[in-house]
């Protein structure tokens, strides 16, 4: 089955500063890739997400990065905000209705 | 206009009773799942149904029982209860292709005392 290996598990960074988080999976059958951020007490949501026949997408300040070859796809915040503070899933999916989650990073932004 | 809805919010218990978690999605999704997450913020599947059927069953105990009298909702019955089901169960729907976003219910916090 899948595995989904997430770093770093916490993130502290300068609100400002970008942040990137990197992710690896193992079923080279995987191709869609969405990130899902989850605020204290709330319910993951989508942030962004990739398909495998796109190798970089970008939604204002958030960017994913995908290397299909590696298996390994990053999340690249820029000019990060107080707001940006939360817990940020990475996920893979092989189209067999299981998404596979990462083990979360929480990224605190110090003002 | 709640997409994805589930009840209760919270939920406590004590050791080897039975309860149930609802859940209902007005999305006309064909897959709904149960996901839990743990004290450290893991999330691990449950459970996956397409269109009534069961599709994914992770290694779970059997005290666990989901049940889908529709496609739009996916109920979870956990039977002796135990300290160690103390969570946070998230019931989800997505397309049924996959490759497309899944939309997550508030959650449901269990405490089992």
């Amino acid at each position: 089955g899948e595995n989904v290996e997430q770093h770093p598990s916490t993130l502290s960074v300068q609100e400002g500063d970008s942040a990137v988080i990197k992710c690896t999976y193992s079923d080279s059958a995987s191709n869609y890739f969405p990130w899902y951020k989850q605020e204290l007490g709330k319910r993951p949501q989508l942030i962004i997400d990739i398909r495998s026949n796109v190798g970089e997408k970008k939604d204002q300040r958030i960017a994913v990065t995908l290397n299909k070859t590696a298996k390994h796809f990053s999340l690249h915040i820029t000019e990060t905000q107080p707001e940006d503070s939360a817990v940020y899933f990475c996920a893979a999916d092989g189209g067999n209705e299981k998404l596979t989650f990462g083990t979360g990073t929480r990224l605190t932004i110090i003002p | 206009d709640t997409a994805v809805s589930q009840t209760p919010k919270y939920l406590v218990t004590q050791m080897g009773n039975d309860k149930s978690i609802k859940c209902e999605q007005n999305l006309g999704h064909d897959t709904m799942y149960w996901y839990k997450q743990d004290s450290k913020k893991f999330l691990k599947i449950m459970f996956s149904y397409n269109n009534k059927e069961l599709i994914i069953n992770e290694t779970v105990p059997n005290r666990f029982s989901p049940k889908s009298p529709d496609k739009a909702h996916l109920n979870l019955h956990i039977n002796s209860l135990e300290l160690g089901d103390s969570a946070v169960y998230f019931c989800a729907s997505s397309q049924p292709t996959g490759n497309t976003e899944a939309f997550f219910g508030q959650g449901t916090r269990l405490t089992v005392v």
